[in-house]
C-alpha cells in the first residue's frame, strides 16, 4: 500500500539532546512537508522540499533542520536550540502543484 | 502574514443535522482551499478540495467558496456521531513556487450527539 510512513510514533527527549524524525513516502511525491501542531492549534509548516537536494524553510524554522537526499525521504531534526519542542509533528507530500497534502500518522515528541 | 480564522467552537449539533463550519482567509490571491478532519491524536485527513467559487458536493458532504468574500465553508448533512472530530480549514496558493504551503486555521471542533 502507497502512504506516507513516520517513525517513531513517540519520542522522549531529554532538554539539550538532538532527536531525529523520519518520514518515508512511496507514493512518488516530489514535495515534502514538515508540520508541526501543539494543543489546540492548527498546523505550522517548519521546512518543505519540492525537490531533492532542494529544501526551503517555512514559517516556524528555528531550531530545526532537515536534509532530502532521496525523493522517498525527509527527515526531520530537533535540535536543542528549539526551545519548545514537545508537539505533535506531521510529515506531508503532494504530487499535484493544487497543492493536496496527504499526510503520515505524525510523531509525538515529548521533552522530559 | 496570511491569516485563516475559524470559529474554535465546540459546535454542537444533534445526529441528523446539518453542521456548517466556516472559514474566512485574509489574502484575496489565495487560490486553493481545503477541509481537513482530524480525529483525537490522528493525523489529518483531507476530505474536500475547492478551486473555484461556488459550490461542490462530495456525499454528505458539500463544500461553498466565495472569493468575493474571502469565504469557504463546509456544510456536513445528515450528521453522525462518527463526523465528530476537529475540522482545518486550508488555504494555499496554486502553482508557483508556493503549492503546498498550506496555512491552517485553528480548527473548529465538531460533537454530533444521539
Amino acid at each position: 500500500d502507497g502512504g506516507i510512513t513516520q517513525s517513531p510514533k513517540y519520542l522522549f527527549r531529554k532538554e539539550g539532546q538532538n532527536v531525529t524524525l523520519s518520514c518515508e513516502q512511496n507514493l512518488n511525491h516530489d514535495a515534502m512537508y514538515w508540520y508541526r501542531q501543539d494543543p489546540g492549534q492548527g498546523l505550522r509548516l517548519i521546512y518543505y522540499s519540492q525537490i531533492v537536494n532542494d529544501f526551503q524553510k517555512g514559517d516556524i524554522a528555528e531550531g530545526y533542520s532537515v536534509s532530502r537526499e532521496k525523493k522517498e525521504s525527509f527527515p526531520l531534526t530537533v535540535t536543542s536550540a528549539q526551545k519548545n519542542p514537545t508537539a505533535f509533528y506531521l510529515c506531508a507530500s503532494t504530487l499535484s502543484r493544487r497543492g493536496e497534502l496527504f499526510f503520515g500518522e505524525g510523531s509525538r515528541l515529548t521533552v522530559l | 502574514q496570511k491569516e485563516v480564522e475559524q470559529n474554535s467552537g465546540p459546535l454542537s449539533v444533534p445526529e441528523g443535522a446539518i453542521a456548517s463550519l466556516n472559514c474566512t482567509y485574509s489574502d484575496r490571491v489565495s487560490q486553493s482551499f481545503f477541509w481537513y478532519r482530524q480525529y483525537s491524536g490522528k493525523s489529518p485527513e483531507l476530505i474536500m478540495s475547492i478551486y473555484s467559487n461556488g459550490d461542490k458536493e462530495d456525499g454528505r458532504f458539500t463544500a461553498q467558496l466565495n472569493k468575493a468574500s474571502q469565504y469557504v465553508s463546509l456544510l456536513i448533512r445528515d450528521s453522525q456521531p462518527s463526523d465528530s472530530a476537529t475540522y482545518l480549514c486550508a488555504v494555499t496558493y496554486a502553482g508557483g513556487t508556493s503549492y503546498g504551503k498550506l496555512t491552517f486555521g485553528q480548527g473548529t471542533i465538531l460533537t454530533v450527539h444521539p
